[in-house]
């Protein structure tokens, strides 16, 4: 059973457009849940992590929320760039240590056209 | 800067054939993992490592065997390649704290292709 549902599948914007990637989840404990940025043949990059019951962080023009009590978290991304195309994956940490599971979702696939 | 090598990055072999992928990291991290993506799938565990010669199974590991004999380096082989296991295998190190605010890096993937 998937434990981490992200939507949309893909996602086309134009150049300069925000666009928000949703996570829902079911992992319980949820320590934690990490963003990530797959481009094509490449692997994962980390975004950003979200610790808090109700978290927010920001990276450039990446920001993301976090709320545990619904399970569910936002990426938000502003003024997208030709770059930001790339596949989006939600991750989330059962532990604060390396001996726990990551639970990843199948990921947001964003096509940013010009 | 740290880097970690996945060798190598594309593998072709015969259905029925042993099969080994290496990876290499220079950040001195403990922990290491060998993760398996399936197109449409999140990512999935086969092995980790959270030390040299220590090895822990993950949810996927009937079919493979894996080697942690440096702290630097972790491999992973296909016992017996079958076509239903064309993939990308992802290696990723991490502190020990890496499951949450640590440091968490991924190589750059090793596509399989079996015919």
């Amino acid at each position: 059973k998937t434990q981490v549902e992200q939507s949309p599948q893909s996602l086309v914007v134009r150049q300069g457009e925000n666009c928000v990637l949703q996570c829902n989840y079911s992992v319980t404990p949820d320590n934690h849940l990490r963003w990530f940025k797959q481009d094509t043949g490449k692997g994962l990059v980390s975004l950003t992590v979200l610790v808090d019951q109700k978290d927010k962080t920001s990276n450039g023009r990446y920001s993301a929320t976090l709320d545990k009590d619904a399970k569910h978290s936002t990426l938000h991304i502003t003024a997208t760039l030709l770059d930001d195309t790339a596949t989006y994956i939600c991750v989330v940490g059962d532990r604060g240590s390396a001996l726990g599971r990551l639970h990843f979702g199948a990921g947001t696939q964003l096509i940013v056209i010009p | 800067g740290g880097i970690i090598t996945q060798t190598p990055k594309f593998l072709i072999g015969q259905e029925g054939q042993k099969l080994t992928l290496k990876c290499q990291q220079n950040f001195n991290h403990d922990t290491m993992y060998w993760y398996r993506q399936d197109s449409g799938k999140g990512l999935r565990l086969i092995y980790y490592s959270i030390t040299e010669n220590d090895l822990q199974k993950g949810d996927l590991s009937e079919g493979y065997d894996a080697s942690r004999e440096k702290k630097s380096s972790f491999s992973l082989t296909v016992t017996s390649a079958q076509k239903n296991e064309m993939a990308v295998f992802l290696c990723a190190s991490s502190t020990l704290t890496g499951g949450s605010t640590g440091q968490l890096y991924f190589g750059e993937g090793s596509k399989l292709t079996v015919l």
